[in-house]
């Protein structure tokens, strides 16, 4: 079964538009979402994260909007850059070490 | 410093050798983590070290056996590998404090192949 859905599978924007990648959850046991991104070569890296009970949060272009009675989150891009272009993965930690179960992933494409 | 360094980069090997993957942090992080990533998939998690001790093993082959000599350093051993094991293999450490908003920190990963 798997813990979390992520889509689309792969998104292409121009430069400056808005990307969204969306995201959905079964175990309500889930606590805190994680969003990581991971360049070619390089290991993911913590983006930005969110508890389920915000329903907003905003870090410079990055937000994800949460919405904790339908299961469902998003990370939205703005103002899209050519350097943003990775692939991006919702995660979410569970059990006693708080292993990550993760997204199958979004490759992300932001044309010049 | 929120470095996670792995070595090495790259790693080919034979089916009936033996290599080891190494993983350092000086973050003072007490759990840590190995993951295999196929191409154009999320990471899955192997094994998870917490104060120097495996607290979970995710059915992983014996051909893989991990080792936490201590609490900077985390290895992964590899032998009698098949061609399937052929992925990047991730490190990733984080605190272990048990709070909700605990980061994992992860490595640059040793992209290995089997031959």
């Amino acid at each position: 079964q798997q813990q979390v859905k992520q889509s689309p599978q792969s998104l292409i924007v121009q430069k400056g538009g808005i990307s969204i990648i969306n995201c959905a959850y079964e175990n309500t046991a889930f606590d805190y979402f994680p969003w990581y991104q991971q360049f070619p070569g390089k290991g993911p890296a913590l983006l930005i994260a969110i508890r389920p009970d915000v329903s907003e949060k905003k870090e410079g272009r990055f937000t994800i909007s949460f919405n904790k009675s339908a299961k469902q989150f998003s990370l939205h891009i703005m103002d899209s850059q050519p350097g943003d272009s990775a692939t991006y993965f919702c995660a979410a930690p569970e059990g006693s070490a708080r292993q990550l179960t993760f997204g199958s992933g979004t490759q992300l494409t932001v044309l010049p | 410093d929120t470095e996670v360094t792995q070595t090495p980069k790259h790693l080919v090997m034979g089916m009936t050798n033996k290599k080891s993957l190494k993983c350092e942090q000086h973050m003072g992080h007490r759990a840590m983590y190995w993951y295999k990533q196929k191409a154009k998939k999320p990471p899955e998690l192997m094994f998870v070290y917490s104060y120097e001790k495996l607290s979970i093993n995710e059915s992983v082959p014996s051909r893989f056996s991990p080792e936490c000599p201590n609490s900077s350093l985390l290895n992964l051993h590899l032998h009698a590998l098949q061609p399937e094991d052929s992925a990047l293999y991730l490190c990733a450490s984080s605190q272990a404090s048990g709070g909700v908003q605990e980061t994992q920190y992860f490595g640059p990963g040793t992209r290995l192949l089997v031959l």
